[in-house]
């Protein structure tokens, strides 16, 4: 049972440079979200997407967006990099309409520096 | 607005004690609670996951309570091992649609 997998598992990027991140979900699962993990921080939610649509959104500027395709898997952009979007990356599955009863799946994280 | 917190912020302890960790909330109306683990630089991996409906969820050594009329979970570990040793991250999950509020995490260290 393949479990949610990210690509790239580290990158490094300059100041107002793009990066694309890239999450496939648990087999099975057709939810994705993102986060975005500071270091010795809780993670912060990004936005998730459900049905290739955006379903809910956290406190991130527009430069963060993000795609969801057919095969539910997504992508994470990140535009016009500042040095303080080093982090670690999560993508996170579940199955939408089990309500509170599904539990979240992360994947091993993308972990980005900016310079 | 929920908040999450998490005491200790870390803790060591020899190998084999039990140990508590703590979580706390300020908003009873939570859905679910889940505990993750996350080892350095990792992502995160689901331990236990706590339906509002229930008071306590156990997998293998480990043992979750919640009470929300106190705003109050716990993590409860039997027979501490070195492999033990992590991040370990409370969630509350506000509704159905999993918006999520997190704590920062207690960094349990378990010495040989």
């Amino acid at each position: 049972d393949a479990g949610v997998t990210q690509s790239p598992t580290h990158l490094i990027k300059t100041r107002g440079q793009q990066v694309t991140l890239r999450c496939s979900p648990k087999s099975g699962h057709d939810t994705v979200s993102w986060y975005q993990q500071a270091l010795g921080q809780g993670p912060q939610f990004i936005f998730q997407y459900y049905e290739e649509e955006e379903r809910q959104r956290g406190n991130f500027p527009d430069r963060f967006s993000g795609h969801q395709f057919p095969n539910y898997s997504s992508e994470l952009n990140v535009n016009a990099l500042l040095l303080g979007d080093s982090a670690l990356y999560l993508c996170a599955s579940r199955l939408w309409g089990t309500g509170g009863a599904g539990e979240l799946f992360f994947g091993e994280g993308s972990r980005l520096t900016v310079l | 607005k929920q908040e999450v917190t998490q005491i200790p912020a870390a803790l060591s302890v020899p190998e084999g004690e039990n140990l508590v960790l703590n979580c706390s909330f300020t908003d009873s109306a939570i859905y679910n609670l889940q505990w993750f683990r996350q080892d350095p630089g990792k992502g995160l991996t689901s331990l236990l996951l706590i339906q509002s409906s229930q008071r306590e969820q156990t997998s293998g050594r480990l043992n979750a309570s919640l009470d929300k009329s106190s705003g109050r979970s716990t993590l409860y570990i039997a027979a501490s091992q070195p492999g033990d040793s992590a991040t370990y991250l409370c969630a509350a999950i506000m509704d159905s649609n999993y918006q999520l509020i997190w704590g920062a995490g207690t960094k349990l260290i378990i010495k040989p």
